[in-house]
């Protein structure tokens, strides 16, 4: 079975601070596919990034990068020079497909004050 | 990119009626849809693999009888919550897979909120 942990519940930081929302994750396929959705107060799930379990280069997409270490089992996600617009619920999910059922982490609520 | 609608966003209804909600893809084919419940302050739990031309897969704990999948066709999946009681009140979402492609992240619905009075 899939499991993913975010141990942050709650994170509160002054807008334009960096920012970093941990994810491991255990699995014990060696195929697997890492996700990150952000969940604004609407309710809708953003898709953010995907990233499969061969590709461990990080990615980097404007304040947003992502850290994935297969050794430690973390995907990590860092958002640089917060903004108040970051504010939102994020989840860390782990699917053995892409596009397939979703096992998702227990999220963290990020809350960036101005 | 593809789009996934679902109806209602939300909705409240009384003790012991059915509510029915739609999942629902909009430009592709969706063979697989999934749905997820959400209560306040948790996180996503898968309820059920839904199948077009199938029986639903139905995860661990979740009541089949109570909570009716309905795939009769590549862009619709129905999720009908039987009898709602108070604690049915929860957030659900779903998620749907082209069919006959490799490689692409799950495509979700915008969500129905359901408040059973």
């Amino acid at each position: 079975a899939q499991k993913v942990t975010q141990a942050q519940t709650e994170i509160s930081v002054v807008e334009k601070e960096d920012v970093t929302l941990d994810c491991v994750y255990e699995t014990r396929d060696t195929t697997y596919y890492l996700f990150w959705y952000k969940q604004p107060p609407s309710g809708e799930l953003v898709f953010l990034i995907r990233r499969n379990s061969f590709d461990e280069q990080n990615e980097i997409s404007g304040r947003y990068s992502w850290n994935f270490q297969k050794s430690t089992s973390s995907f990590n996600f860092t958002i640089t020079a917060s903004q108040v617009v970051d504010s939102a619920v994020y989840f860390c999910a782990l699917s053995l497909r892409s596009g397939e059922k979703l096992t998702f982490g227990t999220g963290t609520r990020l809350t960036i004050i101005p | 990119g593809a789009v996934v609608s679902q109806h209602p966003s939300w909705v409240i209804c009384k003790s012991g009626t059915s509510v029915k909600i739609e999942c629902r893809s909009l430009d592709f084919q969706a063979t697989t849809m999934f749905w997820y419940r959400q209560f306040p302050k948790q996180s996503l739990m898968l309820m059920a693999t839904s199948n077009e031309g199938s029986k639903a897969t139905y995860e661990q704990g979740v009541e089949k009888d109570k909570f009716l999948i309905n795939h009769a066709s590549l862009t619709l999946s129905t999720l009908t919550v039987t009898s709602a009681h108070p604690e049915d009140s929860s957030f659900y979402i779903c998620s749907a897979q082209k069919s006959g492609t490799a490689n692409t992240e799950a495509f979700f619905g915008q969500g129905t909120r359901l408040t059973v009075v």
